[in-house]
């Protein structure tokens, strides 16, 4: 079956510092999705990419979509300490058994030290 | 404000009763899912509705059962027949399904 993998894990930042979280799925998608999970709360939508190779940018954070639509990035410029939070990416599969399927990645913990 | 409400936020049960998760959404959104989050881990698709009195299994729907009567109502139980309960569960709504999610705030069950 369709399968996100995300990495690192786990991620410690100074205040300042950049960050960058990756998301590779075994199948093509058809979108990708990015959600914002702050320490006790949900996942927030943040955005979607549909297009191959399509970059969106949101004030400090930079999504892309690969061009072969099979792995997206989020790079935040100059982390904030209101940016910790876990950051899942999810990918909506393009075709056969997975098609229409919304798989999440395992999520990336962002921790940052002031 | 538009939304999903799920409730209660805590729920404390013993093992071998069922219990259901309320997950209501006044956002008009066709398609509803729920997810079960365990720490450190993504979010596993439960069960996932399109539209009302149809859903479908998602990756781990062994234990659980749901329904679909009105638009505005997706409820979960959590049977006994599930090993592991204890979990953080959310609810999810879309207006369709390639679009981005709204997320209810969560039911964190403990089974003792």
């Amino acid at each position: 079956g369709q399968q996100v993998m995300q990495i690192p894990q786990y991620q410690h930042v100074q205040e300042g510092e950049d960050f960058t979280t990756y998301c590779n799925s075994s199948t093509t998608l058809s979108n990708i999705q990015w959600y914002k999970q702050r320490p006790g709360g949900h996942p927030v939508f943040l955005i979607q990419l549909v297009k191959s190779g399509e970059v969106k940018k949101q004030k400090r954070l930079t999504f892309q979509f690969g061009e072969a639509k099979k792995n997206s990035s989020l790079h935040i410029t100059a982390t904030q300490t209101t940016d910790v939070g876990t950051y899942f990416c999810a990918g909506l599969g393009a075709g056969g058994t997975s098609y229409g399927k919304l798989t999440f990645g395992q999520g990336t913990i962002l921790t940052v030290h002031p | 404000d538009g939304g999903i409400t799920q409730s209660p936020k805590y729920l404390f049960r013993k093992e071998g009763q069922n219990v259901t998760l309320s997950c209501e959404q006044n956002l008009n959104h066709d398609a509803m899912y729920w997810y079960r989050q365990d720490p450190g881990q993504g979010l596993r698709l439960i069960y996932y509705s399109q539209i009302v009195n149809d859903f479908q299994k998602g990756d781990i729907a062994e234990g659980y059962s749901v329904s679909r009567e009105k638009k505005e109502s997706f409820p979960l139980t959590v049977t006994s027949a599930q090993k592991n309960p204890t979990a953080f569960y959310l609810c999810a709504s879309s207006l369709f399904q390639a679009h981005g999610y709204t997320f209810g705030s969560g039911t964190r069950l403990t089974v003792v």
